[in-house]
C-alpha cells in the first residue's frame, strides 16, 4: 500500500543552526511534492512544490530538494529562528491518474532560543 | 480577502444529533476538499468537489454527506454523529490546474466533539 512517512514526530534545533526534515514515501510515483506549515489551531499553510524532475527548490531560508531514487524529500530551513517553530507536513499526488493529495502525519519543529 | 472560512470553529454534540460544517472560499477556486485531522494520522480526505453540482468520495467518506451547489461553497454534513467521529475538520480550496500543481488554501479548521 502506499505510505508517507515523516520521520521525525518532533525536533527541536538550536537557534541559527539548520533545521532538516525528511519525507519518506513508498509505492508512489509521484508527480509533485509539496511542503506546508501548519502552527497549533490553524490550518496548514502551503510553503513550497517540487516537481519530480526538478532536484532542489529555494524560496528565501527554505529549500527542498526531491529524489526519486531514493523516495525522499528534505526540508531545509536555515538560520532557524524560534518564529520556525510549528509543524510541517509533506503532501504528494501519484502520477497515476487521481487528482488527490495524501499527506504525511508532520513533524512537530520546535527552534530553542 | 478571507480567502476560506469555516463556520463553525468549535462545537459539541451528542451522539445520534446530526449537524451541517459551512465551508466558503472567496477566491474563485474549481475544487474543494474536506479533511479530517486525528492525532497521529493526518489529514484524511473525507470528500472533494472538482466543480459546482459536483462530488466524490475520498478516503474515509462513510456517515458523511457533502454537498456543493454554489462554486463558493461546500458543506460537510454529518447525519448521525458517532463519537468516532470527534476530530478537527478541515476545509481547502485550490485553483485548477494541470496534474494538481496548483496549493491548496486551508481554512482554520472546525474542532467538533461528539458526546
Amino acid at each position: 500500500s502506499q505510505k508517507i512517512e515523516q520521520n521525525s514526530e518532533a525536533l527541536n534545533i538550536q537557534e541559527g543552526k539548520t533545521a532538516t526534515l525528511t519525507c519518506n514515501y513508498t509505492n508512489y510515483s509521484p508527480a509533485y511534492l509539496q511542503w506546508y506549515r501548519q502552527d497549533p489551531g490553524r490550518g496548514p499553510v502551503f510553503l513550497l512544490l517540487i516537481r519530480e524532475n526538478e532536484k532542489e527548490k529555494r524560496k528565501e531560508r527554505l529549500k527542498v530538494t526531491f529524489d526519486t531514487t531514493l523516495k525522499q524529500s528534505l526540508f531545509h530551513i536555515t538560520a532557524s529562528q524560534p518564529a520556525d517553530s510549528a509543524t510541517y507536513l509533506c503532501a504528494l499526488l501519484s502520477n497515476f491518474g487521481n487528482e488527490k493529495l495524501t499527506f504525511g502525519t508532520g513533524t512537530r519543529l520546535t527552534i530553542i532560543p | 480577502n478571507a480567502g476560506v472560512t469555516q463556520t463553525p470553529k468549535f462545537r459539541v454534540l451528542k451522539t445520534g444529533q446530526s449537524m451541517t460544517l459551512l465551508c466558503a472560499q472567496d477566491m474563485n477556486h474549481e475544487y474543494m476538499y474536506w479533511y479530517r485531522q486525528d492525532p497521529g494520522m493526518g489529514l484524511r480526505l473525507i470528500h472533494y468537489s472538482v466543480g459546482e453540482g459536483t462530488t466524490a468520495k475520498g478516503e474515509v467518506p462513510d456517515g458523511y454527506n457533502v454537498s456543493r451547489l454554489k462554486k463558493q461553497n461546500f458543506l460537510l454534513g454529518l447525519e448521525s454523529a458517532a463519537p468516532s467521529q470527534t476530530s478537527v475538520y478541515f476545509c481547502a480550496s485550490r485553483r485548477q490546474g494541470k496534474r494538481s500543481n496548483q496549493p491548496q488554501h486551508f481554512g482554520d479548521g472546525t474542532r467538533l466533539s461528539i458526546l
